[in-house]
């Protein structure tokens, strides 16, 4: 069973500051891993997909690796903003048709 | 586009009553889910459908039922519910190949908060 560990679970920033959330899991037999914002009270909102053949992807400030044999992934937020506070999960997605495993996410906090 | 839409936002129940938790698209997405989100365990797959007429099994599927009539919709049944069924519970979809390799982005709903006492 693929189980997500995230690390650090929370974390408190000035703005400005460059910051990396980390996503290891057990599996690496995956096919892509997502990687999600969520706001208090509110839904997820997708930001950037990895297929298992790419290292990287890139939106933005936002940049996300994958080193599947390794089973790691990050996300690098440049230039932190407060708009940016929120939870950050990663999913990644295994074979078939059932759904993504999440890790329970970093609670990310962009001090004014 | 009006992406995923779920309702109601929010519902109180009693032990035991039934409910429909709604979910709809209209993105023309094969593939649509329900989680369930607790404090301290992060998303869990209750069902999943990859077209319609077609429903599995998630994670955590005793007390849920699920149909898929449309493409559409996908709603998820109480039948009996229980202060355990307490929690936040998102739909999600995506597209979904012929091949079933893999999937693309899930794009999900701003959830429902159910509250059962």
């Amino acid at each position: 069973k693929q189980e997500v560990t995230q690390i650090p679970a929370a974390l408190s920033v000035p703005e400005g500051e460059n910051l990396v959330l980390n996503c290891s899991f057990t599996d690496s037999a995956i096919y892509n891993l997502q990687w999600f914002r969520q706001d208090p009270g509110k839904g997820l909102t997708s930001l950037l997909l990895i297929q298992s053949s790419q290292r990287e992807q890139t939106s933005g400030r936002l940049n996300a690796s994958l080193d599947k044999s390794s089973g790691r992934s990050t996300l690098y937020i440049a230039a932190s903003q407060p708009g940016d506070s929120a939870t950050y999960l990663c999913a990644p997605k295994g074979g078939g048709a059932d759904g993504l495993t999440f890790g329970k996410g970093t609670h990310l906090i962009i001090q004014p | 586009n009006a992406g995923v839409t779920q309702t109601p936002k929010f519902q109180v129940l009693k032990t035991g009553q039934s409910m429909t938790l709604q979910c709809a698209q209209d993105m023309n997405h094969e593939y649509m889910s329900w989680y369930r989100q607790d404090p301290g365990m992060g998303l869990r797959l209750i069902h999943y459908s990859v077209g319609a007429g077609i429903t599995d099994q998630g994670e955590v599927p005793n007390g849920y039922n699920v149909s898929r009539s449309t493409t559409e919709d996908f709603p998820l049944r109480l039948l009996s519910a229980a202060p355990s069924q307490t929690s936040v519970y998102f739909c999600a979809s995506s597209y979904w190949p012929k091949s079933g390799a893999s999937q693309e982005t899930q794009y999900f709903g701003p959830g429902t908060r159910l509250l059962v006492l």
